[in-house]
Formats: structure tokens, C-alpha cells, sequence
């Protein structure tokens, strides 16, 4: 069965840097593209980026672009998300999911890691 | 960007009920829409993909509809492990936007 397991997150400071990483099992990696999403508390969940399977095409909500970047590791079956200058506004959970083939909704999720940022 | 307006942002229901929860988009996304069932702590499980298929091993009582800019996802009778949160996802173009949830409680 297809797996995501997400790790990385934590507490954070504003301004700070961290590095989340997702952990996909029980399919071909290679041949997906990969997705970061998130959900702040207390609201609906927002799109982060995708990730093409080779890792030459990825996209990003515009807002975010420059502070987060995506990448994936094939030979470790992993995607990950780098995310700089973060803001307190970037508390939520984080969640990794596979975009399905031919479409570009998200058939399997993780159960997301949590990242705080606070002072 | 695509804006998804869900209602209602919660419900009451009963066991056995009928319960119907609306997506409508800002433009029209074809058949791009998708359903997610999420409990707290869980991973979001994927219910519908292309407005009306359902994806292997969900149960027939969930049924989804719709096209354009208004889509329904229709739960026919109310079982214990069907109250959570569902919220839709356009898929037509990026930025991929969501719906705001529908929390369903007993």
C-alpha cells in the first residue's frame, strides 16, 4: 500500500530555516509527481508546490516562492521541502501526497508533520 | 487564482441520514474536482477525483457530481466512520486551490 511519512518538523524561530523531508513506499516514486501542501490552524488547507518525477519541473504558490523549495530524491524514494525566512504565518501542518497519474490532484497524503514558528 | 467556496462549514446529522455538501468555483474547472475525507491527526483520504469517479475502495454510499463551477459530493446513509471534515480541490489549473471544509457532526 502506498505510504508518505513526513518528518522534520518542530519549533522554529521566526526568521529561522528548516528542512521537511516525506518518505514514500509502496509505489514507483520515480514515475509521480509529488506534492507539498499545509493547513494553519484553524484553516483551510493551502498548496505548496509540486514536483515533476525527474525534478526538473516543479511549481509553486506564487507567495511563497523563493522562501521554499522543493526537491525530491529518487534513489531514496524521498520529496522535500526547504523553507527559509519563515514567518509566523507558516505554522501549520505539513503534509506530503502523491499526485495521481494523468491529473494533478492528490490521491494518496501523509499524515503531516508540524511546524511551529514562534519566538 | 480559483476560488472554491464550500458550504455549509458544518452540519448535524444522524446515522442513516442523506447529507450533500457543494463546492462551487470562481471559473468554470471542467471536471477538475476532487473530494477528501480528513479526520484530525489522519492523513486526508481521497474520495472522488474527476467530479463523479470514485477511487478504489471507497464505499458507494459517496457519490460526487457536478461540472463547470458547481459540484456536489452526496453521502446516501450516514455511517459512524463518516463524520469528519470533507473539503474539495480544484485541480484545472494551478495554483491547485481547496475548499474551506465541511466539518459533519452527529
Amino acid at each position: 500500500e502506498v505510504q508518505l511519512v513526513e518528518s522534520g518538523g518542530g519549533l522554529v524561530q521566526p526568521g529561522g530555516s528548516v528542512r521537511l523531508s516525506c518518505a514514500a513506499s509502496g509505489f514507483t516514486f520515480s514515475k509521480f509527481w509529488m506534492s507539498w501542501l499545509r493547513q494553519a490552524p484553524g484553516k483551510g488547507l493551502e498548496w505548496v508546490g509540486n514536483i515533476s518525477p525527474e525534478g526538473n519541473g516543479i511549481y509553486y504558490l506564487e507567495s511563497l516562492k523563493g522562501r521554499f523549495t522543493i526537491s525530491r530524491d529518487n534513489a531514496h524514494n524521498s520529496v522535500h521541502l526547504q523553507m527559509h525566512s519563515l514567518k509566523v504565518e507558516d505554522t501549520a501542518v505539513y503534509f506530503c501526497a502523491r499526485v495521481k497519474a494523468t491529473t494533478t490532484m492528490n490521491d494518496w497524503w501523509g499524515q503531516g508533520t508540524v511546524v511551529t514558528v514562534s519566538s | 487564482d480559483i476560488q472554491m467556496t464550500q458550504s455549509p462549514s458544518s452540519l448535524s446529522a444522524s446515522l442513516g441520514d442523506r447529507v450533500s455538501i457543494t463546492c462551487r468555483a470562481s471559473q468554470g474547472i471542467n471536471y477538475h474536482l476532487a473530494w477528501f475525507q480528513h479526520k484530525p491527526g489522519k492523513a486526508p483520504k481521497s474520495l472522488i477525483y474527476a467530479a463523479s469517479s470514485l477511487q478504489t475502495g471507497v464505499p458507494l454510499r459517496f457519490s460526487g457530481n457536478g461540472s463547470g463551477t458547481e459540484f456536489t459530493l452526496s453521502i446516501s446513509s450516514l455511517q459512524a466512520d463518516d463524520f469528519a471534515t470533507y473539503f474539495c480541490q480544484q485541480y484545472n489549473s494551478y495554483p491547485i486551490t481547496f475548499g474551506g471544509g465541511t466539518k459533519v457532526e452527529f
